[in-house]
């Protein structure tokens, strides 16, 4: 069965320290690794795809990897507004996206 | 430019009433995708229409359909709510079918007492 694990669930960092989030995925032909920021209450904001292993994409503090069994979300001396759930889903054969439960950042000053 | 939107913003309905969801994708996006959050989970995978034909559906009950117009706006309706379908319903537009990278609206807050 296709499935998406994320990790750690929760991640406390202050302001400065680098850190890493993964993303664990079971699909069956890999069409697309997608990750995702939501605000509380609000829709997620899209990040990045990545579609093959070896892949890297970057946007200002955040960095995302891909490899043949996993992801990872980096990101470089975090600000606090960067706290934020963090999604990620992956797409495969069939026409949907599979999310994993996010992990939830706090950055503090 | 302008997003995807999504109508109501805040919805209350009690057991067994019906809603209806809308959602207005990006402009010369032809594919709309439904999913509905709960509370500390991701979005589960509802339905996925493109060009008004369904391509996707998710493991949900028959109380849930959907529906594309021809300009390629999106309803949601769920019938005999139960209070269990209290959730954020999402609403996602992409160019394309399949797993095109997928734009998320604002949602829609549905409480069902």
């Amino acid at each position: 069965e296709d499935q998406v694990t994320q990790s750690p669930e929760a991640l406390r960092l202050q302001e400065g320290e680098s850190s890493s989030l993964n993303c664990s995925y079971t699909v069956s032909g890999l069409r697309g690794l997608f990750w995702y920021r939501q605000d509380p209450g609000k829709g997620p904001e899209f990040l990045f795809t990545l579609y093959s292993a070896g892949e890297e994409k970057e946007k200002e503090r955040l960095k995302a990897t891909l490899t043949k069994k996993e992801s990872f979300l980096h990101i470089t001396a975090p600000k606090p507004e960067d706290s934020a759930t963090y999604l990620c889903a992956a797409g495969g054969a069939t026409n949907k996206l599979i999310f994993g439960t996010g992990t939830l950042l706090a950055v503090q000053p | 430019d302008a997003g995807v939107t999504q109508s109501p913003t805040h919805l209350i309905k009690t057991r067994g009433q019906h809603v209806t969801l809308r959602c207005s994708p990006i402009s010369g996006h032809k594919s709309v995708s439904w999913y509905q959050q709960v509370l500390g989970q991701g979005p589960q995978f509802i339905f996925q229409y493109y060009e008004k034909e369904e391509r996707g559906r998710g493991n949900f009950p028959d109380r849930f359909s959907a529906r594309q117009f021809p300009n390629y706006s999106s309803e949601l309706n769920v019938n005999a709510l139960l209070l269990g379908d209290s959730a954020l319903y999402l609403c996602a537009s992409s160019l394309g079918p399949g797993t095109d990278t997928q734009y998320f609206g604002p949602g829609t807050r549905l409480t069902v007492l």
